[in-house]
């Protein structure tokens, strides 16, 4: 089975900084990982996603996230955030190869607040 | 090209009666996810749907809820009795194969009084 952590629920931070938002994941096999974006009101939207190959992953909006295998980890980041940047962020997991069925193991989700 | 949609998007009922959430996915997409998330806690997978066949409804939590895709195009999700801790949203998202991009709709916003 699967499990994703988001370690923080909440991360306040002034515009034009930069963020990044942890997640960690445990699985006994290869998982592919995603970060979603939901702003308010709407539905998820994908930011990025890692199904193989280069570590560093570019999505949309400027952010970008590192798969680290030794450390399960996909933290996402971006250099300078903005005031639209503001919404809740998602973590989440899938089985890898055959054994995908696009089931998404979900992270209890953080809330990026950017202040002017 | 229009998203996945969902009706209704909000949704207050009494405990005991039924509810029917329906989703339509993006025309051509086979794969149809159902997910909830309940107040407080994360976004979890109910079922899902490849074509009118169910592949996996492992998540679903009991026999109160039904699920439904005929002829492949649009799902209704039902709930009857509806009970307090049915209460969340649920989304329903969409894809052309099990690997690509799933697409979210917007939510239904259950709550059960």
């Amino acid at each position: 089975a699967q499990s994703v952590t988001q370690l923080d629920s909440q991360v306040p931070v002034f515009e034009e900084a930069p963020v990044e938002l942890r997640c960690n994941y445990s699985s006994s096999v290869s998982v592919y990982l995603f970060w979603y974006v939901q702003y308010p009101n709407q539905g998820l939207q994908l930011l990025l996603k890692y199904l193989s190959g280069s570590t560093l992953v570019k999505g949309i909006n400027g952010f970008e996230a590192e798969f680290n295998k030794s450390q399960t980890s996909f933290h996402l980041r971006k250099p300078s955030v903005h005031i639209s940047d503001t919404a809740e962020y998602f973590c989440a997991v899938s089985r890898s190869g055959s054994g995908n069925t696009g089931k998404l193991i979900f992270g209890q989700g953080t809330t990026l607040q950017v202040k002017p | 090209e229009a998203g996945v949609t969902q009706f209704p998007s909000h949704s207050v009922i009494e405990k005991g009666q039924t509810v029917t959430l329906r989703c339509d996915p993006i025309s051509g997409h086979d794969n149809l996810y159902w997910y909830r998330r309940v107040m407080g806690k994360e976004i979890k997978f109910l079922l899902h749907f490849v074509k009118e066949s169910k592949q996996d409804e492992s998540g679903m939590p009991n026999n109160r809820f039904l699920a439904e895709r005929t002829g492949g195009t649009y799902s209704t999700l039902k709930v009857q009795p509806a009970e307090l801790e049915d209460s969340g949203v649920y989304f329903c998202a969409s894809s052309f194969r099990r690997v690509e991009t799933q697409y979210f709709g917007p939510g239904t916003r259950l709550l059960v009084l």
